[in-house]
Protein backbone atom coordinates (compact mmCIF):
# COMPACT_ATOMS: atom_id res chain seq x y z
CA UNK A 1 0.00 0.00 0.00
CA UNK A 2 1.52 3.64 -0.93
CA UNK A 3 2.18 5.51 2.00
CA UNK A 4 3.72 8.65 3.11
CA UNK A 5 7.43 8.85 3.98
CA UNK A 6 9.47 11.38 5.86
CA UNK A 7 13.24 11.91 6.75
CA UNK A 8 14.47 11.84 9.13
CA UNK A 9 12.47 10.34 12.05
CA UNK A 10 14.56 13.09 14.83
CA UNK A 11 16.53 15.95 14.19
CA UNK A 12 18.06 17.45 17.08
CA UNK A 13 19.67 20.95 16.02
CA UNK A 14 21.30 24.18 17.67
CA UNK A 15 18.78 27.44 17.93
CA UNK A 16 19.69 29.49 14.85
CA UNK A 17 20.74 26.87 12.92
CA UNK A 18 19.04 25.82 9.46
CA UNK A 19 16.99 22.43 9.26
CA UNK A 20 15.18 20.82 6.24
CA UNK A 21 12.85 18.32 6.90
CA UNK A 22 11.98 15.49 3.88
CA UNK A 23 8.91 14.44 2.59
CA UNK A 24 8.22 12.15 0.08
CA UNK A 25 4.51 12.21 -0.96
CA UNK A 26 2.21 9.13 -2.42
CA UNK A 27 3.21 9.46 -5.75
CA UNK A 28 -0.41 10.22 -7.70
CA UNK A 29 -1.27 13.00 -5.24
CA UNK A 30 -0.96 16.55 -6.34
CA UNK A 31 -1.48 18.51 -2.21
CA UNK A 32 0.82 18.40 -0.12
CA UNK A 33 0.64 19.43 3.18
CA UNK A 34 2.75 20.14 6.22
CA UNK A 35 1.76 20.16 10.11
CA UNK A 36 3.07 20.22 13.28
CA UNK A 37 2.24 19.10 16.58
CA UNK A 38 4.12 20.63 20.02
CA UNK A 39 4.34 18.53 22.93
CA UNK A 40 0.92 18.28 24.71
CA UNK A 41 -1.15 20.79 22.16
CA UNK A 42 -2.85 20.61 19.22
CA UNK A 43 -1.69 19.24 15.51
CA UNK A 44 -1.23 22.61 13.81
CA UNK A 45 -1.70 23.23 10.01
CA UNK A 46 1.13 25.07 8.51
CA UNK A 47 0.91 25.30 4.72
CA UNK A 48 -0.44 23.73 1.38
CA UNK A 49 1.06 23.00 -1.64
CA UNK A 50 -0.14 22.62 -5.29
CA UNK A 51 1.57 22.47 -8.66
CA UNK A 52 4.65 24.45 -7.60
CA UNK A 53 3.14 26.66 -5.31
CA UNK A 54 1.45 27.52 -1.69
CA UNK A 55 -2.00 27.31 -1.43
CA UNK A 56 -2.80 28.39 1.93
CA UNK A 57 -0.93 29.03 5.00
CA UNK A 58 -1.06 29.73 8.55
CA UNK A 59 -0.67 32.05 10.36
CA UNK A 60 2.48 29.95 12.03
CA UNK A 61 3.97 29.75 8.32
CA UNK A 62 5.99 33.11 8.99
CA UNK A 63 9.10 34.08 6.82
CA UNK A 64 11.58 31.83 8.53
CA UNK A 65 9.94 28.88 6.74
CA UNK A 66 9.80 27.54 3.25
CA UNK A 67 8.38 24.69 1.35
CA UNK A 68 10.14 23.24 -2.18
CA UNK A 69 8.98 20.49 -4.25
CA UNK A 70 12.91 20.21 -5.68
CA UNK A 71 12.05 17.08 -8.08
CA UNK A 72 9.09 14.53 -8.68
CA UNK A 73 8.99 13.05 -5.50
CA UNK A 74 10.32 15.04 -2.59
CA UNK A 75 8.83 17.76 -0.52
CA UNK A 76 10.56 19.19 1.84
CA UNK A 77 9.72 22.23 4.64
CA UNK A 78 12.92 24.94 5.48
CA UNK A 79 13.47 26.60 8.94
CA UNK A 80 15.89 28.62 7.76
CA UNK A 81 17.03 30.19 11.67
CA UNK A 82 15.32 27.65 13.88
CA UNK A 83 14.23 28.90 17.31
CA UNK A 84 13.70 26.88 20.94
CA UNK A 85 9.84 27.12 20.24
CA UNK A 86 9.90 25.17 16.90
CA UNK A 87 10.38 21.86 18.35
CA UNK A 88 7.59 19.89 17.82
CA UNK A 89 6.73 16.72 16.01
CA UNK A 90 6.37 17.99 11.95
CA UNK A 91 3.79 15.80 9.66
CA UNK A 92 3.66 15.80 6.20
CA UNK A 93 0.06 14.74 4.32
CA UNK A 94 -0.72 14.24 0.87
CA UNK A 95 -4.03 14.06 -1.01
CA UNK A 96 -5.37 13.60 -4.55
CA UNK A 97 -7.54 16.64 -4.61
CA UNK A 98 -7.94 19.50 -2.38
CA UNK A 99 -11.48 18.28 -1.29
CA UNK A 100 -12.99 16.65 2.17
CA UNK A 101 -13.72 13.73 0.64
CA UNK A 102 -10.65 12.74 -0.50
CA UNK A 103 -8.08 11.71 1.78
CA UNK A 104 -5.02 13.14 3.48
CA UNK A 105 -2.54 10.99 4.06
CA UNK A 106 -0.20 11.46 6.95
CA UNK A 107 3.71 10.23 7.25
CA UNK A 108 4.91 9.57 10.24
CA UNK A 109 6.65 12.44 11.45
CA UNK A 110 9.57 13.93 12.18
CA UNK A 111 10.21 15.17 15.72
CA UNK A 112 12.68 18.51 15.64
CA UNK A 113 14.34 18.95 18.64
CA UNK A 114 16.05 22.84 19.20
CA UNK A 115 18.82 22.86 21.52
CA UNK B 1 -12.27 30.47 13.93
CA UNK B 2 -12.59 26.87 13.79
CA UNK B 3 -11.70 24.52 16.59
CA UNK B 4 -12.66 21.35 18.01
CA UNK B 5 -12.59 19.92 21.60
CA UNK B 6 -11.84 16.49 22.64
CA UNK B 7 -12.20 14.87 25.84
CA UNK B 8 -9.13 14.76 28.03
CA UNK B 9 -7.47 11.36 28.22
CA UNK B 10 -5.59 9.44 28.64
CA UNK B 11 -8.80 7.07 28.59
CA UNK B 12 -7.80 3.26 30.06
CA UNK B 13 -10.30 0.86 29.37
CA UNK B 14 -10.59 -3.06 29.80
CA UNK B 15 -11.34 -5.34 26.70
CA UNK B 16 -14.52 -5.73 25.35
CA UNK B 17 -15.63 -2.34 27.40
CA UNK B 18 -17.85 0.48 25.38
CA UNK B 19 -15.85 3.23 24.42
CA UNK B 20 -17.34 7.00 23.80
CA UNK B 21 -14.97 9.91 23.14
CA UNK B 22 -16.38 13.15 22.65
CA UNK B 23 -15.68 15.96 20.43
CA UNK B 24 -17.61 18.99 19.63
CA UNK B 25 -16.63 21.70 17.34
CA UNK B 26 -17.04 25.37 16.27
CA UNK B 27 -17.01 26.22 12.84
CA UNK B 28 -17.84 29.28 10.75
CA UNK B 29 -19.23 27.18 7.31
CA UNK B 30 -20.69 23.73 7.37
CA UNK B 31 -17.79 21.71 8.02
CA UNK B 32 -17.07 18.14 7.29
CA UNK B 33 -15.75 16.11 10.17
CA UNK B 34 -13.25 12.85 10.72
CA UNK B 35 -11.86 10.86 12.97
CA UNK B 36 -8.16 10.29 12.41
CA UNK B 37 -5.99 7.40 14.62
CA UNK B 38 -2.56 7.54 15.51
CA UNK B 39 -1.18 4.00 16.46
CA UNK B 40 2.26 4.07 17.70
CA UNK B 41 5.06 4.86 15.73
CA UNK B 42 3.04 5.95 12.81
CA UNK B 43 1.24 8.49 11.06
CA UNK B 44 -2.26 9.75 11.26
CA UNK B 45 -4.39 7.65 9.67
CA UNK B 46 -8.21 8.67 8.65
CA UNK B 47 -10.86 5.88 10.43
CA UNK B 48 -13.89 7.42 9.62
CA UNK B 49 -15.83 10.89 8.13
CA UNK B 50 -19.16 12.42 7.88
CA UNK B 51 -19.74 15.21 5.48
CA UNK B 52 -23.58 16.52 6.38
CA UNK B 53 -25.66 15.90 9.00
CA UNK B 54 -26.71 13.09 10.28
CA UNK B 55 -24.18 11.27 8.36
CA UNK B 56 -22.91 8.40 10.41
CA UNK B 57 -19.25 7.38 9.69
CA UNK B 58 -18.33 4.22 10.26
CA UNK B 59 -15.19 1.76 10.05
CA UNK B 60 -13.49 -1.11 12.05
CA UNK B 61 -16.38 -1.43 14.72
CA UNK B 62 -16.22 2.01 15.13
CA UNK B 63 -18.98 5.15 14.19
CA UNK B 64 -19.35 8.67 14.76
CA UNK B 65 -22.69 10.54 14.27
CA UNK B 66 -22.70 14.15 12.58
CA UNK B 67 -24.82 16.19 15.11
CA UNK B 68 -25.11 20.16 13.66
CA UNK B 69 -28.00 20.62 16.63
CA UNK B 70 -25.47 19.65 19.40
CA UNK B 71 -22.19 20.62 17.11
CA UNK B 72 -20.94 17.12 18.26
CA UNK B 73 -18.91 13.76 16.96
CA UNK B 74 -18.36 11.33 19.70
CA UNK B 75 -16.83 8.83 19.13
CA UNK B 76 -18.12 5.10 19.89
CA UNK B 77 -17.20 1.81 19.66
CA UNK B 78 -18.71 -1.43 21.35
CA UNK B 79 -16.15 -3.47 22.58
CA UNK B 80 -12.54 -2.53 22.52
CA UNK B 81 -9.92 -4.87 21.78
CA UNK B 82 -5.87 -4.22 22.99
CA UNK B 83 -5.69 -3.18 19.03
CA UNK B 84 -7.38 -0.42 19.35
CA UNK B 85 -4.87 1.52 21.66
CA UNK B 86 -3.79 4.80 20.58
CA UNK B 87 -4.33 8.15 19.78
CA UNK B 88 -8.14 9.40 18.93
CA UNK B 89 -8.37 12.85 16.69
CA UNK B 90 -11.36 14.86 16.09
CA UNK B 91 -10.97 17.32 13.27
CA UNK B 92 -12.97 19.73 10.23
CA UNK B 93 -12.24 20.65 7.09
CA UNK B 94 -14.45 23.47 6.46
CA UNK B 95 -13.91 24.13 3.27
CA UNK B 96 -16.57 26.94 2.55
CA UNK B 97 -14.12 29.59 2.65
CA UNK B 98 -11.60 27.51 -0.49
CA UNK B 99 -9.80 26.17 3.21
CA UNK B 100 -8.99 22.31 2.82
CA UNK B 101 -6.88 22.19 6.08
CA UNK B 102 -7.73 19.88 8.82
CA UNK B 103 -8.15 21.89 12.21
CA UNK B 104 -7.38 18.80 14.85
CA UNK B 105 -8.34 18.84 18.72
CA UNK B 106 -5.75 18.36 20.64
CA UNK B 107 -6.25 13.84 20.86
CA UNK B 108 -7.07 11.23 23.29
CA UNK B 109 -4.69 8.35 24.21
CA UNK B 110 -7.10 5.20 24.47
CA UNK B 111 -5.01 2.46 26.63
CA UNK B 112 -7.13 -1.03 26.36
CA UNK B 113 -5.87 -3.41 28.83
CA UNK B 114 -6.59 -7.88 28.41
Amino acid sequence: EPEVTQTPSHQVTQMGQEVILRCVPISNHLYFYWYRQILGQKVEFLVSFYNNEISEKSEIFDDQFSVERPDGSNFTLKIRSTKLEDSAMYFCASSEEASPYNEQFFGPGTRLTVL
Amino acid sequence: GNSVTQMEGPVTLSEEAFLTINCTYTATGYPSLFWYVQYPGEGLQLLLKATKADDKGSNKGFEATYRKETTSFHLEKGSVQVSDSAVYFCALIDSGAGSYQLTFGKGTKLSVIP
